[in-house]
């Protein structure tokens, strides 16, 4: 298909991980992003992976990327109440950023 | 380095009423872009524009919807004579070059349009 696949909700407590999946369709993507928006707000860019990398790790963010299965993932190490928001998963196609319907995070106390 | 700034935040308008929504790039970002975002939705390209010329709009809806990046000033978006379904929210994107280079797209804050 044509559209960026993840799942729509995720309930974490607070202090565990959270993974975040994603399914992408363009093999010849050269980044793949997450995005973060809180509610009423903008998008905040919060990590992206070159398209010859499997792994990019940024505080307690871990992307993961398998370019075989086109399957992007999104870890949040030790969970906190701020990271509640809507996580979308998104590639790079002909100039335009093809993004996900989102996955709404949810942090249980 | 002030991000990119969309005006004005928040736009009522009845329908048949005309909207303008304004994006101001980063400085010394060329490359604008539009997406709108329906409720419960990801965000769906519009319209991508350099300085002066439309270089793709293929996400834009054939009538009603303009958008210009004038050698002076923000861009705009225009939706003429407005309808219910226009209700969305409406991203504004810059780079400072195509995107397909290591130039991501920074997003602003968005303008919620409510069509009434």
């Amino acid at each position: 298909g044509e559209d960026v696949e993840q799942s729509l909700f995720l309930s974490v407590r607070e202090g565990d991980s959270s993974v975040i999946n994603c399914t992408y369709t363009d093999s010849s993507s050269t980044y793949l992003y997450w995005y973060k928006q809180e509610p009423g707000a903008g998008l905040q860019l919060l990590t992206y992976i070159f398209s010859n990398m499997d792994m990019k790790q940024d505080q307690r963010l871990t992307v993961l990327l398998n370019k075989k299965d086109k399957h992007l993932s999104l870890r949040i190490a030790d969970t906190q109440t701020g990271d509640s928001a809507i996580y979308f998963c998104a590639e790079i196609r002909d100039d335009k950023i093809i993004f996900g319907k989102g996955t709404r995070l949810h942090i249980l106390p | 380095n002030a991000g990119v700034m969309q005006n004005p935040r928040h736009l009522v308008r009845r329908r048949g009423q005309e909207a303008r929504l304004r994006c101001s790039p980063m400085k010394g970002h060329s490359h604008v872009y539009w997406y709108r975002q329906l409720p419960e939705e990801g965000l769906k390209f519009m319209v991508y524009l350099q300085k002066e010329n439309i270089i793709d709009e293929s996400g834009m809806p054939k009538e009603r919807f303009s958008a210009e990046f004038p050698k002076e000033g923000p861009s705009i978006l225009r939706i003429q004579q407005v309808v219910r379904g226009d209700s969305a929210a409406y991203f504004c994107a810059s780079s400072p070059r195509a995107s397909g280079s290591t130039d991501t797209q920074y997003f602003g804050p968005g303008t919620r349009l409510t069509v009434l």
